[in-house]
């Protein structure tokens, strides 16, 4: 089966600095999310993507995030200035159409700001 | 707002024994759900939504709309299904838009 690729798989950072959480989709889909997971909370949402702008974000979605697909076929998460309650898994989504509703998850980025 | 209740963050059965994890939502509109699944050291994958009525390794979940609930069963636990649960909610009135996960549940088969 087709998988979503993320890298890094761990990234550690200092606080301030800037990080880039990287997603290769699979090949035909064309709509993209960005799910994050702080350790020992739920899964939450922070933005889906698609026909190269942001389709919906979430509150926790603010000026310090944002994605891009630059060239194509890697699909970044950037958060500018990295605070420490920032420290979490990062996954990327991805699903072939609207319609369809399975997601595909890659296997996720975690991030830890010291 | 949508929100999704899964009231027990461990479970633990014996192998062979049934299953039953909960899920519980709120929503005022009509709510797609969905079950996922990660198995240890594994990526988040589908294991099933209720628009398929289907059943998936032996796992069942049925939508009670009276109830606002959609819990997970399975008649024989297996040590195979030890992982973590997720249960999750998307609208209805506008289809492929963000999932609304439940806090998970992890569940221990036993030998």
């Amino acid at each position: 089966e087709p998988e979503v690729t993320q890298t890094p798989s761990h990234q550690v950072t200092q606080m301030g600095q800037e990080v880039i959480l990287r997603c290769v989709p699979i090949s035909n889909h064309l709509y993209f999310y960005w799910y994050r997971q702080i350790l020992g909370q739920k899964v939450e949402f922070l933005v889906s993507f698609y026909n190269n702008e942001i389709s919906e974000k979430s509150e926790i979605f603010d000026d310090q995030f944002s994605v891009e697909r630059p060239d194509g076929s890697n699909f970044t998460l950037k958060i500018r200035s990295t605070k420490l309650e920032d420290s979490a898994m990062y996954f990327c989504a991805t699903r072939r159409r609207e319609a369809d509703e399975k997601l595909f998850f890659g296997s996720g980025t975690q991030l830890s700001v010291l | 707002a949508q929100r999704v209740t899964q009231p027990e963050k461990l479970l633990s059965v014996f192998k062979g024994a049934p299953v039953e994890l909960k899920c519980n939502y709120s929503y005022s509109g009509s709510p797609e759900l969905f079950w996922y699944v990660q198995y240890s050291r594994q990526r988040l994958q589908l294991l099933l939504r209720h628009i398929s009525r289907e059943s998936i390794k032996g796992f069942t979940a049925d939508l009670n709309k009276g109830e606002t609930s959609f819990h997970l069963k399975k008649p024989f636990a297996q040590e195979e299904d030890s992982a973590m649960y997720y249960c999750a909610l998307s609208k209805v009135e506008t289809s492929g838009s963000r999932l609304t996960f439940g806090e998970g549940t992890q569940l221990t088969v036993n030998p």
